[in-house]
């Protein structure tokens, strides 16, 4: 049974650095295909993608966001971890990680609400 | 930067048939892009319904599919029942980078 779960602050101060973890079971990230990615939601808006790690430790990144974003993984722990820089309240989404299967979405975590606020 | 076009809304009668269709700003969506196509419902997380333009998942409803039509990625529900009424989102591949569509709200009225 594959599930992902996110977990990380529920609330940070404009121009911290945010840092999130998905932590997974039922899979192992260095079989090969296997890939996780990071979404965000901003409340009542559209998904986002933000970051992708791969088996094989290749990284991927939003063109919009690239400059603020670093994506980790700890395959010993089953963990991908994602650091987002200078937060601003626009940052404020639920954030969701994803397994996918090299091109196949298949399981999403139930996400976590990040508040940006002073 | 690329786009991903969804009609930002659609209204469906239980029973009908409706297509939801996602477009690529850099030209007509192929294969070799793996259109994926997700459910989502007020205060859930998405749910993945189509992978690599036309596979179903072995939780999609028999009543949803996936296809190529007219340069754009396709959903298409048949017979649509009320618990369809939803946000569907598409997501297309760009090498390892995605970009979202930004989303169909269906009504079933």
């Amino acid at each position: 049974q594959v599930t992902l779960r996110e977990s990380g602050p529920a609330l940070v101060k404009p121009t911290q650095t945010l840092t999130l973890t998905c932590t997974f079971s039922g899979f192992s990230l260095s079989t090969s295909g296997m890939c996780v990615s990071w979404f965000r939601q901003p409340p009542g808006k559209a998904l986002e993608w933000l970051a992708r790690i791969d088996w094989d430790d290749d990284k991927y990144y939003s063109t919009s966001l690239k400059t603020r974003l670093t994506i980790s993984k700890d395959t010993s722990k089953n963990q991908v971890v994602l650091t987002m820089t200078n937060m601003d309240p626009v940052d404020t989404a639920t954030y969701y990680c994803a397994r996918i299967r090299v091109w196949d979405f298949d399981y999403w975590g139930q996400g976590t609400l990040v508040t940006v606020s002073s | 930067q690329t786009v991903v076009t969804q009609e930002p809304s659609l209204t469906v009668s239980p029973g009908g048939t409706v297509t939801l269709t996602c477009a690529s700003s850099t030209g007509a969506v192929t294969s070799g892009y793996y259109p994926n196509w997700f459910q989502q419902k007020p205060g859930q997380a998405p749910r993945a319904l189509i992978y690599s333009t036309s596979n179903k998942h072995s939780w999609t409803p028999a009543r949803f599919s996936g296809s190529l039509l007219g340069g754009k990625a396709a959903l298409t529900l048949s017979g649509v029942q009320p618990e369809d009424e939803a946000d569907y989102y598409c997501v297309l591949f760009y090498g390892g980078v995605q970009v979202f569509g930004g989303g169909t709200k269906l009504t079933v009225l």
